[in-house]
């Protein structure tokens, strides 16, 4: 999981409120993302950010939001407009800002549940 | 069908065979990515490949791409129980103007080592 983190492990909501997922890196990348893992599928882009100050919707955006105010950190809020958010998701980083053409570096993983 | 699709979705072998993975996927790259994901956990990077490159090892690991055919291999020699996991390829497209390019991941293959 490399310098990665993310928390917690496992997180509960009632539907209808916010929830903020953490993620930090000490890596020194330019480079976050955010992703969204369903039961069987692959990774879904949520947001990226490619700069401090800067991010872009990925292709899954809508109901979630995010901020990039410290390289290290780039956490992100699922919002009760997210119609389906129980899922893993996951954050990672890149050493560049030149989009996808290095490898990404992978948190843990944050596993929600709304109910 | 999408961007990186890996065949087998599911691969069950006994330990010490090889393990071979496929990708295929549907517009021009500019590289090919390989990773592992253990159950519940994140993503662990293992090979990155460019579209000029025909084959690359990594200890037991070979990826080969062949960008004609838009397919790429992954072959696990003298598979050990620990390769249990499952194997996602992702895509990066050739660079553009807009600089809005994304990895795409594919849905994965379960591989299951037998002890």
């Amino acid at each position: 999981d490399g310098g990665i983190t993310q928390s917690p492990k496992y997180l509960f909501r009632k539907e209808g409120q916010n929830v903020t997922l953490s993620c930090e890196q000490n890596l020194n990348h330019d480079a976050m993302y955010w992703y969204r893992q369903d039961p069987g599928q692959g990774l879904r882009l949520i947001y990226y950010s490619q700069i401090v100050n800067d991010f872009q919707k990925g292709d899954i955006a809508e109901g979630y939001s995010v901020s990039r105010e410290k390289k290290e950190s780039f956490p992100l809020t699922v919002t009760s407009a997210q119609k389906n958010p129980t899922a893993f998701y996951l954050c990672a980083s890149s050493i560049a800002n030149t989009g996808p053409f290095f490898e990404q570096y992978f948190g843990p993983g944050t596993r929600l549940t709304v109910t | 069908s999408q961007q990186g699709e890996e065949d087998p979705q599911a691969l069950s072998i006994q330990e010490g065979e090889n393990a071979t993975m496929n990708c295929s996927y549907k517009t021009s790259i500019n590289n090919l990515q390989w990773y592992r994901q253990n159950s519940g956990r994140g993503l662990v990077h293992l090979i990155l490949i460019r579209s000029n490159e025909r084959e690359k090892h990594s200890g037991r690991l070979r990826v080969t791409l062949d960008t004609s055919k838009k397919s790429s291999s992954l072959l696990i020699t003298a598979s050990r129980a620990a390769d249990t996991a499952s194997y996602f390829c992702a895509t990066a497209p050739k660079p553009s103007n807009f600089g809005n390019e994304k990895l795409t991941f594919g849905t994965g293959t379960r591989l299951t080592i037998i002890p």
